[in-house]
């Protein structure tokens, strides 16, 4: 069974530009969650979508944006982006609402590395 | 606020030692507790989860036991390997699927 997947995995991009970054579920997940691991700020909860819609959302900015679509995978738009936006993003999915609270785990992608110049 | 406390990294061993990562909670109610690893270059694997306390998770000679009575989920492993130098991440789920981690503890095992 194939696990989550990112695209592309490093991402160069200059200051204002924008950044989108691709995630594929597990087969069978409807919920897909962001993170950001940006160096010495630990891992961060950016967002969670499920069945389409945005559950929930972590401290960042409305620059921070994305969307899932009717195949439960997912993009994160990142806009004018900022330097310190250089960060290892992950991406994690699981079976979603549906599921009992004990057994759903969150499986993570390789990541997107953004390096903001 | 909801929060995951780790001890400070590095921790250094030489094989076959014993390892012990020191994890504690702060959350109102009863939040499912996980340990994941990250090897370099790599994103987050699962390795134990415990969902109630008294739970004990284990998986590849690790182990964590959920003890609600001192908000900890200390990771143990009798004999470490040089394949177990990883980042270490002890998170919980509070609800709304929101994962909260800590800050990571980097392993470094030695032949």
């Amino acid at each position: 069974e194939a696990g989550v997947t990112q695209s592309p995995t490093h991402l160069i991009k200059t200051r204002g530009q924008q950044a989108t970054l691709r995630c594929s579920p597990i087969s069978g997940h409807t919920s897909v969650y962001w993170y950001q691991q940006a160096l010495g700020l630990g891992l961060q909860f950016l967002l969670w979508y499920d069945e389409g819609e945005e559950r929930n959302r972590g401290n960042f900015p409305p620059r921070f944006s994305g969307r899932q679509f009717p195949n439960y995978s997912s993009e994160l738009n990142v806009n004018a982006l900022e330097l310190e936006d250089s960060a290892l993003y992950l991406c994690a999915s699981s079976l979603g609402q549906g599921a009992l609270p004990s057994t759903d785990t969150q499986y993570f992608g390789p990541g997107t590395r953004l390096t903001v110049l | 606020g909801n929060s995951v406390t780790q001890m400070e990294g590095p921790v250094t061993l030489s094989e076959e030692a014993f390892l012990t990562i020191n994890c504690t909670y702060t959350a109102t109610g009863y939040p499912s507790l996980f340990w994941y690893v990250q090897y370099p270059g790599e994103g987050l694997q699962l390795l134990l989860k415990a969902t109630k306390a008294d739970d004990k998770g284990s998986n590849k000679g690790f182990e964590a036991t959920y003890r609600k009575e001192t908000t900890s989920f200390h990771l143990e492993k009798g004999s470490v390997q040089v394949s177990d130098s990883a980042v270490y991440f002890c998170g919980m789920n509070t609800g709304f699927q929101k994962l909260v981690f800590g800050t990571g503890t980097r392993l470094l095992v030695s032949p």
